[in-house]
């Protein structure tokens, strides 16, 4: 079954820690990304990765890290620098080329720090 | 910089009447414009997207490069229409997608 998979779907989490949420897909595509969704917000853009190796900061990067070492994965890190992490994280990614390619998304993932 | 702008956070219509989502956009130079549609308890997923010109689910946009528009229309509005809408624009040539904020439908029956 081809898509994008996000784990965990829900995580909780103690301030100050460092998290992780994984993002895989089997569709060989090349671009991937982070968006955080809050309500009243929509989606922001956080990095996204065209290439493995390579990656770039979204609007909103500050208190992130990613890392894109393998084509299929594209993990996000939630820093303690992060200061309101608490939000709704969705992984997306799209086919080589741009040009009105569409863009997959994840089912998400719920993080809440207490 | 790129930037998308949904001026309604809710739009209530009633079932059987016309929908017009609205959607203006900033970019100085040609974009690709999306409409994105996220049902209850379902991921997000494409809706339709201005180069293709189609109609999909009754739904159409069309893309006013003078108004810098990109508004969702339907006729005849339906229950199942009932969703979160979001307009989304990546410049040509690049990767990058910037969303806008959303707009909820609801249909009321």
């Amino acid at each position: 079954d081809g898509g994008i998979t996000q784990s965990p779907k829900y995580l909780f989490r103690k301030e100050g820690q460092n998290v992780t949420l994984s993002c895989e897909q089997n569709l060989n595509h090349d671009a991937m990304y982070w968006y955080r969704q809050d309500p009243g917000q929509g989606l922001r853009l956080i990095y996204y990765s065209q290439i493995v190796n390579d990656f770039q900061k979204g609007d909103i990067a500050e208190g992130y890290s990613v890392s894109r070492e393998k084509k299929e994965s594209f993990p996000l890190t939630v820093t303690s620098a992060q200061k309101n992490p608490t939000a709704f994280y969705l992984c997306a990614s799209t086919p080589t080329g741009y040009s009105g390619n569409t863009i997959y998304f994840g089912e998400g993932s719920w993080l809440t720090v207490v | 910089a790129q930037r998308v702008t949904q001026p309604e956070k809710l739009l209530s219509v009633f079932k059987g009447a016309p929908v017009e989502l609205k959607c203006n956009y900033s970019y100085s130079g040609s974009p690709e414009l999306f409409w994105y549609v996220q049902y209850s308890r379902q991921r997000l997923q494409l809706l339709l997207r201005h180069i293709s010109r189609e109609s999909i689910k009754g739904f159409t946009a069309d893309l006013n490069k003078g108004e810098t528009s990109f508004h969702l229309k339907k006729p005849f509005a339906q229950e199942e229409d009932s969703a979160m809408y979001y307009c989304a624009l990546r410049g040509a040539g690049s990767y990058q997608l910037t969303f806008g904020k959303g707009t909820k439908l609801s249909v009321i029956p």
